[in-house]
């Protein structure tokens, strides 16, 4: 299996912050990679997908890059309602795997 | 638009047997592969398998194969997750989710389920 591993596991910031969540991959994934925001309680959201598209009605503050192992997620200026979870996922091959979560919150 | 909905939360017993559903609208259930998460209490996500109802072709995650099995009736466009010997581990939420490129982007609301003696 592909192993993701994501960077930090927490991190708190302040509303307008800029952060910066990274994931990384056991092998060449390609652009095969989604990042996914999760609210407590709540089902995953879809925020990013193929490493840097931005999936329909998700804020333009949000984007991603990379390719091969190394991807980054950036918020640009955070919002309060971008508290939450946040997991990498790699779509390359089957079986697909997440990221373990990093957790963002309000300092 | 879109939706995913899925059975109600279960509390069962060990060694019981359970089936949950996901019902699938707004889109043609037989294009897109279905794929089922695990949420343990306070862990992060897992997949478990994926379907593909068109032909009900069928991928489980090494962790989960011959623990659970996926299936999916396309005439009411419902996936479905069964366990024949449900433990005490299998206490968590679990998601459908469709698949596009290998992403989830529609989510069903999760369906908690508690086993407990």
């Amino acid at each position: 299996d592909i192993q993701m591993t994501q960077s930090p596991s927490s991190v708190s910031a302040s509303v307008g912050d800029r952060v910066t969540i990274t994931c990384r991959a056991s092998q060449d994934i390609s652009t095969w990679l989604a990042w996914y925001q999760q609210n407590p309680g709540k089902a995953p959201k879809l925020l990013i997908y193929a490493a840097s598209s931005l999936q329909s009605g998700v804020p333009s503050r949000f984007s991603g890059s990379g390719s091969g192992t190394d991807f980054t997620l950036t918020i640009s200026s955070l919002q309060p309602e971008d508290f939450a979870s946040y997991y990498c996922q790699q779509s390359y091959t089957f079986p697909y795997t997440f990221g373990q979560g990093t957790k963002l919150e309000i300092k | 638009e879109v939706q995913l909905v899925q059975s109600g939360a279960e509390v069962k017993k060990p060694g019981e047997s359970l089936k949950i559903s996901c019902k699938a609208s707004g889109y043609s259930f037989t294009y897109n592969w279905i794929g089922w998460v695990r949420q343990m209490p306070g862990k992060g996500l897992e997949w478990m398998g994926i379907i593909y109802p068109r032909d009900s072709d069928t991928r489980y995650s090494p962790s989960f194969q011959g623990q659970v099995t996926i299936s999916a009736d396309k005439s009411i466009s419902t996936a479905y997750l069964q366990w024949s010997g449900l433990k005490a581990s299998d206490t968590a939420m679990y998601y459908c989710a469709r698949l596009t490129s290998g992403c989830g982007d529609f989510w069903g609301q999760g369906t908690l389920v508690t086993v407990s003696s």
